[in-house]
């Protein structure tokens, strides 16, 4: 499969912006997302933006894609606490395979 | 219902025993995903069904055995199982292709082999 890199940790303070960063292999990719995971829990998908797209905004979140250097970040405006988790970049493979990122753990700071 | 349950919650079994997860969606999904989940690491596909056809096996030892007995339903039987299959065993489901391809998952089978 194809390798999609994240870094490990960020650590914020509550109110600050987060902003997580994604970078992937497959050009040819047409789908990319993020999903968060609270601990013991399923993925909830957060967000996803389509190949064509250099960003798109929903509410708090702000996803930007650089297809070029094949680069995607996702940013949280106003972190809450209850924002911290693990987030998951992931790309789409084919018409059924979705390949997941080694995760980033958010840490909100009170 | 937007949602897929996955039951038990929580799994204990023995090498010997013979144990099944279940998982369940009525969003008229029609692909359905079985993923491993080690701690500290990203799911990983085990097996997809798509239309309660099996097409995708990610070279799954044969301990593991999926089955989709209907549109709605999806299980993973499990035997002879080791020590290292411990894991949260996670369900997924999805549109087919032609769409975005997301997947709603649901919350886990934390699995203990002992």
């Amino acid at each position: 499969g194809e390798d999609v890199e994240q870094s490990l940790f960020l650590s914020v303070r509550e109110g600050d912006s987060s902003v997580i960063n994604c970078t992937y292999t497959d050009s040819s990719s047409t789908y990319l997302y993020w999903y968060k995971q609270e601990p013991g829990a399923g993925l909830q998908l957060l967000t996803y933006i389509f190949s064509n797209m250099d960003m798109k905004q929903d509410q708090r979140l702000t996803v930007l894609l650089n297809k070029k250097d094949k680069h995607l970040s996702l940013r949280i405006a106003d972190t809450q606490t209850g924002d911290s988790a693990i987030y998951f970049c992931a790309e789409r493979e084919g018409y059924q395979k979705v390949t997941f990122g080694i995760g980033t753990k958010l840490q909100v700071i009170p | 219902d937007t949602e897929v349950t996955q039951t038990p919650k929580h799994l204990v079994m023995g090498m010997t025993n013979k144990k099944s997860l279940k998982c369940e969606q009525h969003m008229g999904h029609r692909a359905m995903y079985w993923y491993k989940q080690k701690a500290k690491k990203p799911p990983e596909l085990m097996f997809v069904y798509s239309y309660e056809k099996l097409s995708i096996n990610e070279s799954v030892p044969s301990r593991f055995s999926p089955e989709c007995p209907n549109s709605s339903l999806l299980n993973l039987h499990l035997h002879a199982l080791q020590p290292e299959d411990s894991a949260l065993y996670l369900c997924a489901s999805g549109q087919q292709s032609g769409s975005t391809n997301e997947q709603f998952f649901g919350p886990g089978t934390r699995l203990t082999v002992l």
